[in-house]
């Protein structure tokens, strides 16, 4: 079991431009999180997923974030127009269908820097 | 609000002195309280919970309700235990977890 996977591990955009991370949840694990790392920050909640449901998005900004986690294929963390303040790391986790919500297993992260 | 607070950015001691990394919470419930570790270049993992008691690698924490706290602790630090050391508060009304800002600890020779 390869762990959560997640790409691009670097990904640079200019002011206004689209980011798009992925996430792939480690085998069998259908609970996906995302958090958000901005320097000097511990990791902040954004939303949690189950394949094709949003169960909790209240860690997300109202615009220009969405996510979702389709029945095939990894989950999606799309940032529309992207601005200098969206420049952190974002982690992934995942967790399995039967365990409890805190046993999440992290990804790498991607680091998303905006110019 | 729920809150974690690590109060220390960065601790810094010696091989085999003892070790306390300091956490408080903010929570009007029953906490679940846990502490998630990342090494140099490794992903962030859970290292404890406070509901299981246990010791792992030489750690214990307990919950101390009437202050708030839920501290770390090992007698002895080892080299190895050099990383990121995040408190983290879950509640499990919504599935979520609310992670301190991590507090770096390194291990002197």
């Amino acid at each position: 079991n390869a762990g959560v996977m997640q790409n691009p591990r670097h990904l640079v955009r200019r002011r206004g431009q689209e980011a798009r991370l992925r996430c792939s949840p480690m085998k069998g694990h259908s609970h996906v999180y995302w958090y958000r790392q901005l320097p000097e920050e511990g990791l902040k909640f954004m939303v949690y997923l189950q394949k094709e449901n949003i169960i909790d998005e209240s860690g997300m900004p109202k615009e220009r974030f969405s996510a979702e986690f389709p029945k095939e294929g990894p989950s999606i963390l799309r940032i529309q127009q992207v601005v200098r303040g969206d420049s952190a790391a974002y982690f992934c986790a995942s967790s399995p269908p039967s365990g409890a919500f805190y046993e999440q297993y992290f990804g790498p992260g991607t680091r998303l820097t905006v110019t | 609000a729920q809150r974690v607070t690590q109060p220390e950015k960065l601790l810094s001691v010696f091989k085999g002195a003892p070790v306390e990394l300091k956490c408080n919470y903010s929570y009007s419930g029953s906490p679940e309280l846990f502490w998630y570790v990342q090494y140099s270049r490794q992903r962030l993992q859970l290292l404890l919970r406070h509901i299981s008691r246990e010791s792992i690698k030489g750690f214990t924490a307990d919950l101390n309700k009437g202050e708030t706290s839920f501290h770390l602790k090992k007698p002895f630090a080892q080299e190895e235990d050099s990383a990121m050391y995040y408190c983290a508060l879950a509640y499990s009304s919504a599935s979520k977890i609310i992670f301190g800002s991590g507090t770096r600890l390194s291990i002197r020779p």
